[in-house]
């Protein structure tokens, strides 16, 4: 089955800080990929997505991820934290009936 | 605006008083999911819907339906709520899967 894996649930940074979330996916010869940001009290808004193609994505907000096959991770990676990137982020990986997200990583962003 | 809807957002019941929250979208997507979040546990699936009068079960589906008679709506029923089903609920559509999901705004339901 499917699994997603975020080894991180918490993590402090600085603001102004460079930050990498990780994210660990189980299978999948052409996986579907996203990263999903929640601030606090709101709904899902989805940061970036790989289907294909270039393995360096850019998504909103300053994001972007790398898919590496060899490592079955897709990371997510912002070069300066703003403190209104404070939130909760989630990997999911799509396949042909669902999503299936990893437990979450929070983020703190310190003054 | 193209959106997913969800109501309630707020929810207080007690123990084996059926309920219904309703999901709507906006945007003919063919699939819709529900998906309940816990602390610690992320978004776990519900039930899902590829299209009209086609539902599956998802990763924790006891005591849970839904239906999909039109292709905008798929509310989920509680038939007996539990309190281990309080938690965060949010339902989800895509034009297809696997796509980007759009997030409804979540209803939070407390069974005392």
């Amino acid at each position: 089955a499917q699994s997603v894996t975020q080894p991180d649930i918490h993590i402090t940074v600085s603001e102004g800080a460079s930050l990498e979330l990780r994210c660990n996916y189980s299978y999948g010869a052409t996986p579907y990929l996203f990263w999903y940001v929640q601030s606090p009290g709101q709904g899902l808004q989805l940061l970036l997505k790989y289907f294909s193609g270039d393995t360096l994505v850019q998504g909103i907000k300053g994001f972007e991820a790398e898919f590496k096959r060899s490592q079955s991770s897709f990371n997510l990676r912002k070069p300066s934290v703003h403190w209104s990137d404070a939130a909760e982020y989630f990997c999911a990986q799509g396949g042909s009936e669902k999503l299936v997200f990893g437990k979450g990583t929070k983020l703190t962003v310190n003054p | 605006e193209a959106q997913v809807t969800q109501n309630p957002r707020y929810l207080i019941t007690v123990t084996g008083k059926k309920l219904t929250v309703t999901c709507s979208q906006n945007m003919n997507h063919e699939y819709m999911s529900w998906y309940r979040q816990d602390p610690g546990l992320g978004l776990r699936q519900i039930y899902y819907s590829m299209n009209v009068e086609v539902t599956d079960k998802g990763d924790v589906p006891e005591g849970y339906k839904v239906s999909r008679k039109e292709k905008r709506n798929f509310p989920l029923i509680l038939e007996s709520p539990s309190p281990n089903q309080t938690s965060l609920y949010f339902c989800a559509s895509s034009l297809q899967t696997p796509g980007q999901q759009f997030f409804g705004p979540g209803t939070r339901l407390t069974v005392l």
